[in-house]
Order: structure tokens, then sequence, then C-alpha cells
């Protein structure tokens, strides 16, 4: 299916665990970004991508790691799970640069919960 | 403070209604603003996109930016309770110039309910 996917959609695991959160877009777009949404917070970018084997930090990169091997997939692993690491973590992309950078394509989520 | 301030409700309003939804900034440097919409355990998808100041019409909708004043609105005319969502601002300050990329920077979103 066109679009960006991700998996998986929800997610239970415990605190030290190491945890991958999928994604994998088919426009061959070359932006790809992790946010987490949490309440009170709204969305927060966590890292980004403005190619294959090109990441950068955002705002809030602590405990994540990310890698961009292929255009269309952009996995975020959490090395060492930790409570506070419980939100909604969505994936989106873009066409970029320029104006298309701002018309982010978002994936569906995955609820990640951390006991 | 926050780079982006927007309340974020609940907003309840009757079908029909005119709904204004508005964000505050304090970043100058922002150029590009945009409206998302995100519906129940969903993600976001873009609802309105303007550069730099003036009004934006799409049917429906109206996105409004005033830079003097660092505020931008978006009114739902004829509200429907399909517009039933949250909806988040986001604004950014792109320069393409050399490796620089701009964030966008998000509001905590305005969960509004139409209620028919």
């Amino acid at each position: 299916d066109a679009g960006i996917t991700q998996s998986p959609r929800y997610k239970i695991t415990e605190t030290g665990r190491q945890v991958t959160l999928m994604c994998h877009q088919t426009w061959s777009h070359s932006y790809m970004f992790w946010y987490r949404q949490d309440l009170g917070h709204g969305l927060r970018l966590i890292y980004y991508s403005a190619a294959a084997d090109i990441t950068d930090k955002g705002e809030v990169p602590d405990g994540y790691v990310v890698s961009r091997s292929k255009t269309e997939n952009f996995p975020l692993t959490l090395e060492s799970a930790t409570r506070s690491q419980t939100s909604v973590y969505f994936c989106a992309s873009s066409e970029g640069p320029g104006r298309s950078y701002n018309e982010q394509f978002f994936g569906p989520g995955t609820r990640l919960t951390v006991l | 403070q926050k780079e982006v301030e927007q309340d974020p409700g609940p907003l309840s309003v009757p079908e029909g209604a005119i709904v204004s939804l508005n964000c505050t900034y304090s970043n100058s440097a922002f150029q590009y603003f945009m409206w998302y919409r995100q519906y129940s355990r969903k993600g976001p998808e873009l609802l309105m996109y303007t550069y730099s100041s003036g009004n934006k019409e799409d049917g429906r909708f109206t996105a409004q930016v005033d830079k003097s004043s660092k505020y931008i609105s978006l009114f739902i005319r004829d509200s429907q309770p399909s517009d039933s969502a949250t909806y988040l601002c986001a604004m950014s300050a792109l320069s393409v110039r050399g490796s620089t990329l701009g964030r966008l920077y998000f509001g905590r979103g305005t969960q509004l309910t139409v209620w028919p």
C-alpha cells in the first residue's frame, strides 16, 4: 500500500528492554522524522533525516537511536526503555527541501507503554 | 516561554457554528504557518498552509496570519460533526542555505467537538 506505515501499532515493554519502532514510506521522500506526542507537550521532534545515511537530533533525542540505510525506512530504537518514554510515536516524511519540507505526511502512530 | 502557544481547549460548539482557533508565537523569523488536523488515534494531516502574512481560504476553512502581532488563526465556517478533531498549529523558519534544516514548531493542539 502506498503511503507511510508504522509497526507495531501497539507495544508494551518493560523498563530496560530495547525496543525498535519501524517506519516505512513508499513515496521516496527525502526527509523523514520521528516525533513523540504527550499530553501537555504536543508533538516533539526526536530525530530527523534528510537522506539515507544523514540523520540529526531534534528537540528530545536522549535515549533514542536512529538509522537510515535505505531511503524508505527510518527505524527508531529505544536502547534501554524507561517509563518516561511511554508515549505515542509518529513517523513523518516530506519531499523537501523548500516549501514541501513543511508538508509532512504522518504515519498512524505507535502507542508504546513502558512498564 | 514556549515558541508556540496554543490553548488546548477543549472547545465544544453546536453544528453550524463558526469556530475560531488561534496560536501565538514569539519567533519573528517564522515564515511558514500550517494547520494540521488530527482525528482521534490517527496521525496529523496537513489542513492549511500559508506563507508570511495574509489570508488563505479553502472551502469552509480560512487561515489568517498576522505577523505584526505574531498571531495566527484558523476559522471554520458552518462547522460539522466531522470537524471534531484536534487542531495543531505549526510554523517554521525554513532556511535552505547550507545544511540548516528548519524544524517545525507545533502548538499543543486544540481539541474541538462539534455536536449535532
